[in-house]
């Protein structure tokens, strides 16, 4: 089975409002890192945030690695914060060659 | 600084013929990633390479596929004999060491097998 889910699958927001996204492990996990893409865009590193929370702007990640989980929260939501955000784990500490990721999920802002 | 630039964008075979996929990694980093990405499955990692040499090609379908990364400056994932399941955006990634330093992908080649 999927050793990382992501919720809610997909979301639609619009602007303005806050989004809050879900990863949760299946097994013990050392670090976790969250990823945007854009349709036909590259995959661009959002957070790495092995426990605690950061912030960066609008977005605020928090992971919790005694509970398995992480969650990406977006403040203020914009148009241009539409696309798919993934989460991955990495089994190994730092280790990027062994992350396991998510499915997802799709954020749609609507002006 | 260009980024991770993999060629081509798009790539579309017939069932049985060859596929090389291209990517340039980003100047001054040691360490190359390639994973498969699919809707039904997600990201699946392939393999990596560090200052050139293989380190882990455990995501790799043993027969049909294979990387190379001849110099600092590409690497290449062919695929021989394609079929239509290995049809996916092909992502290459770089990074500075490949140890916990933050991954910087391509925008992929879509690869599709009729």
């Amino acid at each position: 089975g999927q050793q990382v889910q992501q919720s809610p699958t997909s979301l639609v927001l619009q602007e303005g409002e806050n989004a809050e996204l879900q990863c949760n492990f299946s097994t013990s996990l050392n670090s976790m890192q969250w990823f945007y893409q854009r349709p036909g865009g590259s995959l661009i590193s959002v957070f790495y945030n092995p426990s605690g929370t950061k912030q960066s702007g609008r977005l605020t990640s928090t992971t919790v690695i005694k509970e398995r989980r992480s969650s990406l929260h977006i403040s203020s939501s914009q148009i241009t914060d539409s696309g798919t955000y993934l989460c991955a784990m990495a089994l190994n500490v730092g280790d990027n060659s062994k992350l396991i990721w998510g499915l997802g999920t799709s954020l749609v802002v609507n002006p | 600084n260009a980024g991770v630039i993999q060629t081509p964008r798009h790539k579309v075979t017939g069932k049985g013929q060859e596929a090389t996929l291209w990517c340039e990694p980003i100047s001054g980093h040691s360490a190359v990633f390639w994973y498969r990405q699919t809707i039904v499955q997600g990201l699946e990692f392939l393999t990596y390479f560090r200052n050139q040499a293989p380190i882990d090609d455990s995501g790799m379908p043993k027969e049909r596929f294979s990387a190379q990364m001849p110099n600092q400056s590409h690497s290449t994932l062919k695929i021989q004999s394609t079929q239509p399941q290995d049809s996916a955006v092909y992502l290459c990634a770089s990074s500075l060491e490949g140890q916990g330093e933050t991954l910087y992908f391509g925008s992929g080649t879509r690869l599709t097998v009729l």
